[in-house]
């Protein structure tokens, strides 16, 4: 049972462009979502995150929105640079008493041609 | 520097024999969380613990074990690996309040044969 859905597997965006990310959850008690970025061969490291109680949040040119009723959050990674090639996996926990199972969606491969 | 160390890095082994993983952070962080990681299937929880003591499963248990004696270290275990268990491991720390943010070690690669 994948409490996570995320899209696309794999995403390839014109340098310049804008690339979106999507994911989906169920379970209402997540309270936190973080995205993490995975370079080939690395571990993942944060890159924003976001809590329910705000609809957007900016980073440069990343931004998390949110949407609480329809239980969807989404990357947006603006003016899409080479460097951005990468795995990107959104996440969900329940973080109320210190956080305890963390969820990861499936990855979303994405790569930036010049 | 801050860090998570994980050793080895890359391992070959066989089926049935026993190997342990090791996993040390020098942030001081209470949370640890070890994760596997499969094409097709990202990154799946094993085994996470709160804090000295304190473990507890995640999605993908069986077959694993943990202990958490000091705060710094938080190994895994496999007591007898299966070909299954061939996968990219992670372990990750990060404090309990504030930033959610937690910190990955660069991995385990490990092929059971």
């Amino acid at each position: 049972q994948q409490q996570v859905k995320q899209s696309p597997q794999s995403l390839i965006v014109q340098k310049g462009g804008i690339s979106i990310i999507n994911c989906a959850y169920e379970n209402t008690a997540f309270d936190y979502f973080p995205w993490y970025q995975q370079f080939p061969g690395k571990g993942p490291a944060l890159l924003i995150a976001i809590r329910p109680d705000v609809s957007e949040k900016k980073e440069g040119r990343f931004t998390i929105s949110f949407n609480k009723s329809a239980k969807q959050f989404s990357l947006h990674i603006m003016d899409s640079q080479p460097g951005d090639s990468a795995t990107y996996f959104c996440a969900a926990l329940a973080s109320s008493g210190g956080y305890q199972k963390v969820t990861f969606g499936i990855g979303t491969k994405l790569q930036v041609i010049p | 520097e801050a860090q998570v160390t994980q050793n080895p890095r890359y391992l070959i082994t066989v089926t049935g024999k026993k190997l342990t993983v090791t996993c040390s952070q020098n942030m001081n962080h209470e949370y640890m969380s070890w994760y596997r990681q499969d094409p097709g299937l990202g990154l799946r929880q094993i085994y996470y613990s709160m804090n000295v003591e304190v473990t507890d499963k995640g999605d993908v248990p069986e077959g694993y074990k943990v202990s958490r004696k000091e705060k710094r270290n938080f190994p895994l275990i496999l007591e007898s690996p299966s070909p299954n268990q061939t996968s990219l491991y992670f372990c990750a720390s990060s404090l309990l309040t504030g930033v959610n943010e937690q910190f990955f070690g660069p991995g385990t690669r490990l092929t059971v044969l």
